[in-house]
Order: structure tokens, then C-alpha cells, then sequence
């Protein structure tokens, strides 16, 4: 098993749609939660970022934190074209600045 | 912030040769990471390159078959040896500085393509 799971898609959806990514982890210690937005020939950027569990909004974008669960997500409301891209998620634990990567989803919005 | 660029952009090699990549930053860091990413696969850390340090590397990376170099607090090259087609991947450079999300935010370049014939 894989310490950070994630499917890879690709996930289409319409424009204006509500997107959900998620991610499961099984390392317990893992405590920044991180998500990265990767375009098409360009290094991933991070998008979002969180530590230890809770909610965490900016703009269209909610980043969801279930240490319980071992489950993050990432919420995208009204969902642009421009927002097709592939979704990272990463975590890495305290006193470490190497986060561990999931897969990534590729996301495609149509108009 | 910290804005990475990164030559060559793509190339396509023979098997047996080695390419040597380049990755300039706009602002001195201490730390600088090499990542591989395959198709499918996650981030993959190569090493991690200190000014005036020799390269850590990562389990399954060696120093033999990834020389790193780190001249100063802004440049780093990665040279990819004997290539086989397994080394088909795109090779991303990183830094941590401080930024808009974090204070202490990875930055990536854009990649360097890589293709082994």
C-alpha cells in the first residue's frame, strides 16, 4: 500500500460544477497537507495548504482535513475551464520538508 | 517567491550517453531538490543539493548514475548518466522559499523532458 493514494482520473465535469479530489494516507504523523495545481508542461504550484485537520477556504477553492479518517480533499466551486489541469496532493510530517506526492487527478472542466 | 527556470526544456538521447540539466533560480536559497516524474507515478525525490555540501540522495537514487552540482546559492545542474529508457521522465528541479501560501512554500521549475531511444 502506498503511504499517499490517489486516483488518477481523468475526472470530466461541466463548467460551474462542484469538484471534489481526494486523497486517503496511511502515515499517522503526517501533519501539513498540501495541494498543487500542475498544468500542462509547467512544474506543479502550490495551491492551497493546511495543517493538521479543519477546513480552509480561498476564493473557489476549500481544502478539508480528516485525520481520522486518513482523508483529504479539495473542494473547487463553479469550476472554470481554466481550471482543467492535474490535482497533487501532498503531506509530509513535522520537522520534514520532504512532502510525499500522490499520483495527481487530472481534471478536465467543458464548457 | 522564487521563479525557477530550467534548460534544456526537453531532449531526446541515445541510450548510453548523459545529459546534464540546468536549473537557475532568481534568488539565493539554501536548499535546492531534484524530483523525477514519471507518466502515472507520483513525485519522485532524487536528491537534495546543498551549497558547498555533497548531494543527499533518496533510496534507490545514487550518486554514480544522478551527479548533482551546487556552485553557488542559486544554480544547480542534475546530469543523468548511461541512460537507458527507463530514465524517459521529466525531471523537475524545486526550491523552499518564502511565498504568498506559506512561509516556507516549494516552488518548482517547469521540468525537463526527457526521452531515451
Amino acid at each position: 500500500q502506498k503511504e499517499v493514494e490517489q486516483d488518477p482520473g481523468p475526472l470530466s465535469v461541466p463548467e460551474g460544477a462542484i469538484v471534489s479530489l481526494n486523497c486517503t494516507y496511511s502515515n499517522s504523523a503526517f501533519q501539513y497537507f498540501m495541494w498543487y495545481r500542475q498544468y500542462s508542461r509547467k512544474g506543479p504550484e502550490l495551491l492551497m495548504y493546511t495543517y493538521s485537520s479543519g477546513n480552509k477556504e480561498d476564493g473557489r477553492f476549500t481544502a478539508q482535513v480528516d485525520k481520522s479518517s486518513k482523508y483529504i480533499s479539495l473542494f473547487i466551486r463553479d469550476s472554470q475551464p481554466s481550471d482543467s489541469a492535474t490535482y497533487l496532493c501532498a503531506m509530509n510530517e513535522v520537522g520534514s520538508y520532504i512532502p510525499t506526492f500522490g499520483r495527481g487527478t487530472s481534471l478536465i472542466v467543458h464548457p | 517567491s522564487a521563479v525557477i527556470s530550467q534548460k534544456p526544456s526537453r531532449d531526446i538521447c541515445q541510450r548510453g550517453t548523459s545529459l546534464t540539466i540546468q536549473c537557475q533560480v532568481d534568488s539565493q536559497v539554501t536548499m535546492m531538490f531534484w524530483y523525477r516524474q514519471q507518466p502515472g507515478q507520483s513525485l519522485t525525490l532524487i536528491a537534495t543539493a546543498n551549497q558547498g555540501s555533497e548531494a543527499t540522495y533518496e533510496s534507490g537514487f545514487v550518486i554514480d548514475k544522478f551527479p548533482i552540482s551546487r556552485p553557488n546559492l542559486t544554480f544547480s545542474t542534475l546530469t543523468v548518466s548511461n541512460m537507458s529508457p527507463e530514465d524517459s521522465s521529466i525531471y523537475l528541479c524545486s526550491v523552499e522559499a518564502p511565498g504568498p501560501k506559506s512561509y516556507n512554500e516549494q516552488f518548482f521549475g517547469p521540468g525537463t523532458r526527457l526521452t531515451v531511444l
